[in-house]
C-alpha cells in the first residue's frame, strides 16, 4: 500500500543546532512532494514542495529540503534551529501526481532546546 | 494571497446535536476543497474531497450522511457533522485548491468539542 513514514515522532534539538527531519514514501512512481509544519492548534503552512527539476528546493524560514529518488526520501533540512522552529512538522505526497490528494505523515513533533 | 479561513474556531455542542462549520477561500476561487479530521498527536486524514457544484467524494469508512459537505460556491464550503457524539471530537481542517495548482491551501482549523 502506498504511504508515508515519518521514523521520528519527535526530536529535540538544542537551539542553534542543525536540524534533519526524515521523510519516506511508498509509491512506484516520483510523486509530488511537501513539508508543512503546524504550530499547536493552529492549521498548517507550507514550508516548500517539489514537483519536478532541481532535487533540492529551498523553502521559508531557512528551511530546505533534498529528494533522492532511490531512497524514495524527502528529508529537510535546517542549519541552525531557532526556538520558534518548535512545532510540529508533516510530510506530504501526492501519490497522484496532480489530483491533489494528498497522503500526509504521522508527524514529527520538534522540541528545541536552549 | 492565498487565505482560507474556517468559522468557527472551535465549539462546543452537547450530544444529538448537529454543528456547521464554514471553510471559506477569502482570496482566490476554490474550485475543490478538501476536509481533513485529525485526532490529538496524530496526523492528518482526508475526510472528502469537494469539487464547486459537484457532490463531495468520501473517503472510505466516513458516512457521508453523518458528515455532510455542501460546496456551493467558488469560495465556501460547509461541514455539517450530524447528531454529533463525543466521538465525533476532533479538529477539523479544510484546504483549498484553485484550478490548475497543485498546492493546498490550509484554513486554521475547527475545534469540536461533544459534551
Amino acid at each position: 500500500a502506498q504511504s508515508v513514514t515519518q521514523p521520528d515522532i519527535h526530536i529535540t534539538v538544542s537551539e542553534g543546532a542543525s536540524l534533519e527531519l526524515r521523510c519516506n514514501y511508498s509509491y512506484g512512481a516520483t510523486p509530488y512532494l511537501f513539508w508543512y509544519v503546524q504550530s499547536p492548534g493552529q492549521g498548517l503552512q507550507l514550508l516548500l514542495k517539489y514537483f519536478s527539476g532541481d532535487t533540492l528546493v529551498q523553502g521559508i524560514k531557512g528551511f530546505e529540503a533534498e529528494f533522492k529518488r532511490s531512497q524514495s526520501s524527502f528529508n529537510l533540512r535546517k542549519p541552525s534551529v531557532h526556538w520558534s522552529d518548535a512545532a510540529e512538522y508533516f510530510c506530504a505526497v501526492d501519490m497522484n501526481s496532480g489530483y491533489s490528494t494528498l497522503t500526509f505523515g504521522k508527524g514529527t513533533m520538534l522540541l528545541v532546546s536552549p | 494571497g492565498a487565505v482560507v479561513s474556517q468559522h468557527p474556531s472551535w465549539v462546543i455542542c452537547k450530544s444529538g446535536t448537529s454543528v456547521k462549520i464554514e471553510c471559506r477561500s477569502l482570496d482566490f476561487q476554490a474550485t475543490t476543497m478538501f476536509w481533513y479530521r485529525q485526532f490529538p498527536k496524530q496526523s492528518l486524514m482526508l475526510m472528502a474531497t469537494s469539487n464547486e457544484g459537484s457532490k463531495a467524494t468520501y473517503e472510505q469508512g466516513v458516512e457521508k450522511d453523518k458528515f455532510l459537505i455542501n460546496h456551493a460556491s467558488l469560495t465556501l464550503s460547509t461541514l455539517t457533522v450530524t447528531s454529533a457524539h463525543p466521538e465525533d471530537s476532533s479538529f477539523y481542517i479544510c484546504s483549498a485548491l484553485t484550478s490548475g495548482s497543485y498546492e493546498q491551501f490550509f484554513g486554521p482549523g475547527t475545534r469540536l468539542t461533544v459534551l
